[in-house]
């Protein structure tokens, strides 16, 4: 079964609007990391937000948030006011405690940002 | 501060050839993680090492060969390289505790014809 599940494969947003990208995820683990990253044409991976299974607010990274509900397992990253810039594969990851604590990932979500 | 380093950026291997992909990281990282990449798959974990001298299998391991010899460098193997991995690779590493993310390398592209 799949641990992460990125349901939308491509979204289109205008520049300066608001945007969600989904995810949910799936584990038994009571403590686990939960992870976005951005991979932009260049191909690199660079790392958005972060948040803690034991966090009681949801994460902010400037004009990056993530919408973290717990009972629901689903951590939505929401990029506000978005720039031209901002096209790019997103992808979601998570790191769980038990085991080897290594990096699982979602299939991603294309994000086109049209002006 | 390097991060992760990997080596090369891209190649290009025939049916059968061996090669390695170099892997390393300054960052004193016990956590290190080898990924493929390929159109709407995500990344899928092929090896990992939680520290020198141990390694395990991830989702899909079957034509590569790892070890780690030191902390700082963790190479991949493909021991007869075919056409199924043609990919984008990635190293990724890494502190042992789930608070932190793993760190990328920039990616080597393979193409095996």
């Amino acid at each position: 079964a799949q641990k992460i599940t990125q349901t939308q494969p491509g979204m289109f947003v205008q520049e300066k609007e608001a945007v969600t990208l989904d995810c949910t995820y799936d584990t038994s683990d009571q403590s686990y990391g939960l992870f976005w990253y951005k991979q932009p044409s260049s191909g690199e991976m660079i790392f958005l937000i972060y948040q803690g299974s034991y966090d009681e607010q949801n994460a902010t990274e400037g004009r990056y948030s993530l919408n973290f509900q717990k009972a629901r397992k689903s951590a939505n990253l929401v990029i506000s006011a978005s720039q031209l810039g901002d096209s790019a594969m997103y992808f979601c990851a998570m790191r769980e405690v038990s085991g080897y604590s290594t990096l699982t990932f979602g299939k991603g979500t294309m994000l086109l940002v049209s002006p | 501060n390097a991060g992760v380093t990997q080596t090369p950026k891209f190649q290009v291997l025939k049916t059968g050839q061996s090669m390695t992909l170099q892997c390393a990281q300054d960052m004193n990282h016990e956590y290190m993680s080898w990924y493929r990449q390929d159109p709407g798959m995500g990344l899928r974990l092929i090896h990992y090492s939680v520290g020198a001298g141990i390694t395990d299998q991830g989702e899909v391991p079957n034509g590569y060969n790892v070890s780690r010899s030191t902390t700082e460098d963790f190479p991949l193997r493909l021991l007869s390289a075919a056409p199924s991995q043609t990919s984008v690779y990635f190293c990724a590493s890494s502190y042992g505790q789930a608070v932190y993310g793993y760190t990328f390398g920039s990616g080597t592209r393979l193409t095996v014809v």
